[in-house]
């Protein structure tokens, strides 16, 4: 049960666009289209981004999409705002029924 | 209107025991699979245990594989955390998370436990 491996920090400057990836194994990321993505300032409740690897629910920006590769899954936020400077988590099913989240990325909008 | 509010936490000693609860309103539980997630001060968050929609599958993290255990009531729409066993690095904000993987996920605001002498 590894944690999917997400890069510690990324930034960009306004109205740039930035990818945060996430890697995981054939057990996990690379078997389910199970994969979601998750905003989560301190203090708060997280806020689903995208689900289904690629599915926005009702209310997120146009400007969060969501994708996948093999083993690897991929949040990309396009027109970076200052508002986006967070915590981005992403998580999956694995094979063994448990979740799994990766480490988390600390996104600095410039 | 959804809500999930848990209860329970606290400060208890290494070896001790605490049982969180989530109550749940606005929805149908046999609905949903339920989750508790936790974040340990300054680290990211950590899926702990799901359970389904019948209480029937119930999966753990290694970490806390024989020492927790999660169930449900879904006459009274509650979730449930047994925690036996409780060490250092159990500390963290538990989440009670409604589908934490589809599109109707939904958190909690979370309860502490703290495990210290």
């Amino acid at each position: 049960q590894s944690a999917l491996t997400q890069p510690a920090s990324v930034s960009g400057s306004p109205g740039q666009s930035i990818t945060i990836s996430c890697a995981g194994t054939s057990s996990d990321v690379g078997s389910y289209d199970l994969v979601s993505w998750y905003q989560h300032y301190p203090g708060k409740v997280p806020k689903l981004m995208i689900y289904g690897v690629t599915k926005r629910p009702s209310g997120v920006s146009d400007r969060f999409s969501g994708s996948k590769s093999g083993n690897t899954a991929s949040l990309t936020i396009s027109g970076l705002q200052p508002e986006d400077e967070t915590d981005y988590y992403c998580c999956s099913q694995t094979s063994s029924g448990t979740v799994v989240f990766g480490g988390g990325t600390k996104l600095t909008v410039l | 209107e959804v809500h999930l509010v848990e209860s329970g936490g606290g400060l208890v000693q290494p070896g001790g025991s605490l049982r969180l609860a989530c109550a749940g309103s606005g929805f149908t539980p046999s609905d949903y699979w339920m989750n508790w997630v936790r974040q340990a001060p300054g680290k990211g968050l950590e899926w702990v245990a799901n359970i389904d929609e019948g209480g029937r599958t119930k999966n753990y993290v290694d970490s806390v594989k024989g020492r927790f255990t999660i169930s449900r009531d879904n006459a009274k729409n509650s979730l449930f955390l047994e925690m036996n066993s409780l060490r250092g690095e159990d500390t963290a904000v538990y989440h009670c998370v409604r589908s934490v993987l589809g599109e109707g996920a939904y958190w909690g605001q979370g309860v502490l436990v703290t495990v210290s002498s």
